[in-house]
């Protein structure tokens, strides 16, 4: 298994709603990442978990608040939004440590916040 | 700093041809790895090919091979034979030891039938 599926694949939000996406993998990949990707932009790294603790957060706003439950899983709960948080939002995993450093990326999450 | 520059906005082949998409990074480490990453209008980021630093040889991967330049950090992406199917952003990126990944502003490839 190969995969980093991620749910939901679209979501609209209003700005005073609460909202969480999932992300999911299952090969053993012990770090974990949250990008936010504008339209014809790189992705932009916002939190990186490392076998399962916070080891880089970006200066990324509080109404943004990720959590990794296990080594599996790892949620970004969304909170009093604004419409420039709208974006393409991705997760990816990769092994961490030297030998298997490609990062494997789930097909993203679709916000927009109206 | 580390940063990763591609200066083709977008490119055009024509299908069945080569094309060369550039890469130039900017780095102090001496251990690091390279990638292409490839993101189709589905929105997933694929791997095309990635490169080890301290590996001479260029990688290659069917139709993608990598130009590999250390000293003048260099890594381009050729893609030969092109394909309706390679119609996709294109961006390169770097890792050093530890779990930062750069990427570069992306390519924009068209293929023309």
């Amino acid at each position: 298994d190969t995969e980093v599926t991620q749910t939901p694949k679209h979501l609209v939000m209003g700005m005073t709603n609460k909202k969480s996406l999932k992300c999911e993998q299952h090969m053993g990949h012990r770090a974990m990442y949250w990008y936010k990707q504008k339209a014809k932009k790189p992705p932009e790294l916002m939190f990186v978990y490392s076998y399962e603790k916070l080891s880089i957060n970006e200066s990324v706003p509080s109404r943004f608040s990720p959590e990794c439950p296990n080594s599996s899983l790892l949620n970004l709960h969304l909170h009093a939004l604004q419409p420039e948080d709208s974006a393409l939002y991705l997760c990816a995993s990769s092994q961490d440590q030297l030998g298997y450093t490609e990062a494997f990326f789930g097909q993203g999450t679709r916000l927009t916040v109206v | 700093a580390q940063t990763v520059t591609q200066s083709q906005p977008e490119m055009s082949v024509q299908e069945a041809e080569t094309v060369t998409l550039s890469c130039t990074y900017d780095t102090s480490e001496s251990d690091y790895y390279l990638f292409w990453y490839k993101q189709p209008p589905s929105r997933q980021m694929i791997l095309v090919i990635r490169q080890e630093a301290y590996k001479q040889q260029n990688a290659t991967e069917n139709r993608f091979s990598v130009n590999f330049q250390k000293a003048a950090k260099s890594f381009s992406l050729k893609i030969s034979d092109s394909q309706l199917g390679d119609a996709a952003m294109y961006f390169c990126a770097y890792r050093v030891t530890g779990n930062q990944f750069y990427f570069g502003t992306g390519t924009s490839l068209t293929v023309i039938p």
